[in-house]
C-alpha cells in the first residue's frame, strides 16, 4: 500500500463547478499535510497548509480527518484557471515529505 | 530574485555520461531536497539535506551523489548516466519552525534530463 494514495483523475469539470479532491495515508504519526499545485511542466508549488480544525482559502476549504487518515480539498466555482495536477503532501518525520501521486483537474468553458 | 534556481534547465546527454545539476536558494533555509519526477508525473523524493547533513537517502543507485558545499547550495552529481534516467529533476528547501510542522517546501523550476 503507498504511504500517500490520491484518486489520478482526471477530473473534468465545468467552469463553475465544485469538485472535490480525497487524499489518504497510512502513517498514523504523520504530523503535517499541504495541499501542493503543480501546471503542466512546472514545478510544484504550495497550495494550502491543511490544519486539523480546517482551513479555507478563498474558494479553496481543506479538511483534515486524523481518525480516518485522510485529507480533502475542495475546489467551489471552479475557474479555468483552476486546472492544474494537485498533490497531496504529507510530513511523516521531519525532513521528509510524502508526495501522493497527484490528481488532474480540467475546467472546460 | 529567484528563490530556489537550478541549472540547467535542460540536459540532454548520452548514455554513460557523467553529468551534475546546481542549486541555489536565497530563502535562507536550512534544508534542502533532491527530487525524482518520471514520465508518469510522480515526484519522489531522492535525498535531503539538513545544515550540510545529509538526512534522507531514499533508495537510489548510487551513481546519484548529492553534494552541499553549504547550506544554500545542493548539487546533484550522476555517473554513468542511463535511460532510465531519463525524468525532471527537481530541487527544493524548506525551512523547519521549531514547535511547528510547517515546513513549507519551495521548489526550483525543474532540470529536464534527456538521456539518448
Amino acid at each position: 500500500r503507498k504511504e500517500v494514495e490520491q484518486d489520478p483523475g482526471p477530473f473534468n469539470v465545468p467552469e463553475g463547478a465544485t469538485v472535490a479532491f480525497n487524499c489518504t495515508y497510512s502513517n498514523s504519526a504523520s504530523q503535517s499535510f499541504f495541499w501542493y499545485r503543480q501546471d503542466c511542466r512546472k514545478e510544484p508549488k504550495l497550495l494550502m497548509s491543511v490544519y486539523s480544525s480546517g482551513n479555507e482559502d478563498g474558494r479553496f476549504t481543506a479538511q483534515l480527518n486524523r481518525a480516518s487518515q485522510y485529507i480533502s480539498l475542495l475546489i467551489r466555482d471552479s475557474k479555468l484557471s483552476d486546472s492544474a495536477t494537485y498533490l497531496c503532501v504529507v510530513n511523516t518525520n521531519a525532513g521528509k515529505s510524502t508526495f501522493g501521486d497527484g490528481t488532474t483537474l480540467t475546467v472546460k468553458p | 530574485d529567484t528563490a530556489v534556481s537550478q541549472t540547467p534547465k535542460y540536459l540532454v546527454t548520452q548514455m554513460g555520461n557523467d553529468k551534475s545539476i546546481k542549486c541555489e536558494q536565497n530563502l535562507g533555509h536550512d534544508t534542502m531536497y533532491w527530487y525524482k519526477q518520471d514520465s508518469k508525473k510522480f515526484l519522489k523524493i531522492m535525498f535531503s539535506y539538513n545544515n550540510k547533513e545529509l538526512i534522507i537517502n531514499e533508495t537510489v543507485p548510487n551513481r546519484f551523489s548529492p553534494k552541499s558545499p553549504d547550506k544554500a547550495h545542493l548539487n546533484l552529481h550522476i555517473n554513468s548516466l542511463e535511460l532510465g534516467d531519463s525524468a525532471v529533476y527537481f530541487c527544493a528547501s524548506s525551512q523547519e519552525v521549531p514547535g511547528e510542522y510547517t515546513d513549507t517546501q519551495y521548489f526550483g523550476p525543474g532540470t529536464r534530463l534527456t538521456v539518448l
